[in-house]
């Protein structure tokens, strides 16, 4: 059974650029959760995908946007990137029914900005 | 907004000893987590706690829900090396959204064999 799964694993990238990073929920899982990890610190989340729709959003600019698909796989958007937007960024997944907080991350993507 | 503090922020210890770490907030939370994440890895859930007071224990891992649900610790008894990691706090204001939750900073812990 494939957990969550994410691409690219490491990317480098220079400022004012775009990025696309991919997520495959766990099998059976059809709610996708996005989360930045900038070193040193605990993730914060960026916004949760629900039946193709933006559920709930963090503290996050218009930059950061997201898609799901019609298998639940998600996709996150950053526009004009920032060096500070330099960090590891997690997919999580979980059963829309599931218990409050019951996450299971990917490995994430390793984003580097120049 | 709503933040957690953890603490110690890093422990560095002797193989056999037992650790505790704990995290607390000026809010209420309806669930507390614990989460370990290893060198390139995502975080993998430890313990979840669903009501105040909770105390649950998963191996040599014991965590409990304080009673004011302001707060949460994590006992590991007899660690090994293979405990070596950072812990990360993590609570649910029960919203309707199960998938946002506030992390801690994190403890990161080293245990010299």
């Amino acid at each position: 059974d494939a957990g969550v799964t994410q691409s690219p694993t490491h990317l480098i990238k220079t400022r004012g650029q775009q990025v696309t990073l991919r997520c495959s929920p766990k099998s059976g899982h059809d709610t996708v959760s996005w989360y930045q990890q900038a070193l040193g610190q605990g993730p914060q989340f960026i916004f949760q995908y629900y039946e193709e729709e933006e559920r709930q959003r963090g503290n996050f600019p218009d930059r950061f946007s997201g898609h799901q698909f019609p298998n639940y796989s998600s996709e996150l958007n950053v526009n004009a990137l920032l060096l500070g937007d330099s960090a590891l960024y997690l997919c999580a997944s979980s059963p829309d029914r599931g218990r409050g907080g019951e996450l299971f991350f990917g490995e994430g993507s390793r984003l580097t900005v120049l | 907004g709503q933040q957690l503090n953890q603490s110690p922020q890093s422990m560095f210890i002797q193989e056999g000893e037992d650790v505790s770490m704990n995290c607390t907030s000026s809010s209420i939370f309806n669930t507390w987590l614990w989460y370990k994440q290893d060198p390139g890895e995502g975080p993998v859930l430890l313990i979840a706690l669903y009501k105040a007071g909770e105390l649950t224990s998963n191996g040599r891992l014991t965590a409990q829900f304080g009673i004011t649900r302001k707060d949460s610790f994590l006992n590991i008894s007899a660690s090994i090396p293979s405990d070596v990691g950072i812990y990360f706090c993590a609570a649910w204001d029960g919203s309707s959204n199960t998938g946002k939750l506030i992390f801690g900073q994190g403890t990161t812990l080293q245990v010299k064999p």
